[in-house]
């Protein structure tokens, strides 16, 4: 059974940083791109970033280009994101995301972790 | 950036109906899109992929069509089980965007 499991969420102060990571089981990890996904409270789903099965192929979207850094550790079966220079409007409910082979649609979903930015 | 333009964004109906959801692209995206299920406090659930390609277990009152810019989800035979939002998604390039979602309620 795939597994995605998130954690690392929590309460942050604008401009600090904080780290998610997503440990994966039930599949062979390695073999599959990664994605962020989150959902603001009360709000629809918005694209974060995506990383290929190698980490050869990265992307962003425009609102945490910069600022945000997505990574895995194959031997680990696990995914990160890096997050700085947090803002009010990066409160979210962060879902990982496993991708279909070669395509970028979303086969399974953890059950996301929450990250709210106040002071 | 390819804009997904999502109708309606509520949606009543009864238990037995069929109702429909409609996804508009803002560019051709040659089929490269997907439908989702998200029911309340929970994550998102792939229902559908390549526009009309029905992702395993999902039952066969789903359906999905369309090509070029024009996408339609469709739900025969409404079920109690079947009251979520709804939310489309283009995978033809970066970045991926999601529609903005359909609240699909009882009625």
């Amino acid at each position: 059974e795939v597994q995605l499991v998130e954690s690392g969420g929590g309460l942050v102060q604008p401009g600090r940083s904080l780290k998610l990571s997503c440990l994966a089981s039930g599949f062979t990890f390695s073999n599959y791109g990664m994605n962020w996904i989150r959902q603001a409270p009360g709000k629809g789903l918005e694209w974060v970033a995506s990383i290929s099965s190698s980490s050869s192929y990265i992307y962003y979207a425009d609102t945490v280009k910069g600022r945000f850094t997505i990574s895995r550790d194959n031997a680990k079966n696990t995914l990160y994101l890096q997050m700085t220079s947090l803002r009010s409007e990066d409160t979210a409910l962060y879902y990982c995301a496993r991708r279909g082979i070669r395509v970028h649609y979303f086969d399974y979903w953890g059950q996301g972790v929450m990250v709210t930015v106040s002071s | 950036d390819i804009q997904m333009t999502q109708s309606p964004s509520f949606l009543s109906a009864s238990l037995g109906n069929s109702i429909t959801i409609t996804c508009h692209a803002s560019q051709n995206i040659k089929g490269w899109l997907a439908w989702y299920q998200q029911k309340s406090g929970n994550a998102p659930e792939l229902l559908i992929y390549k526009a009309s390609s029905l992702q395993s277990g999902v039952p066969s009152r789903f359906s999905g069509s369309g090509s070029g810019t024009d996408y339609i989800l469709t739900i025969s035979n409404l079920q109690p089980e079947d009251i979520a939002t709804y939310y489309c998604q283009h995978y033809q390039s970066f970045p991926l965007t999601f529609g903005g979602g359909t609240k699909l309620e009882l009625k």
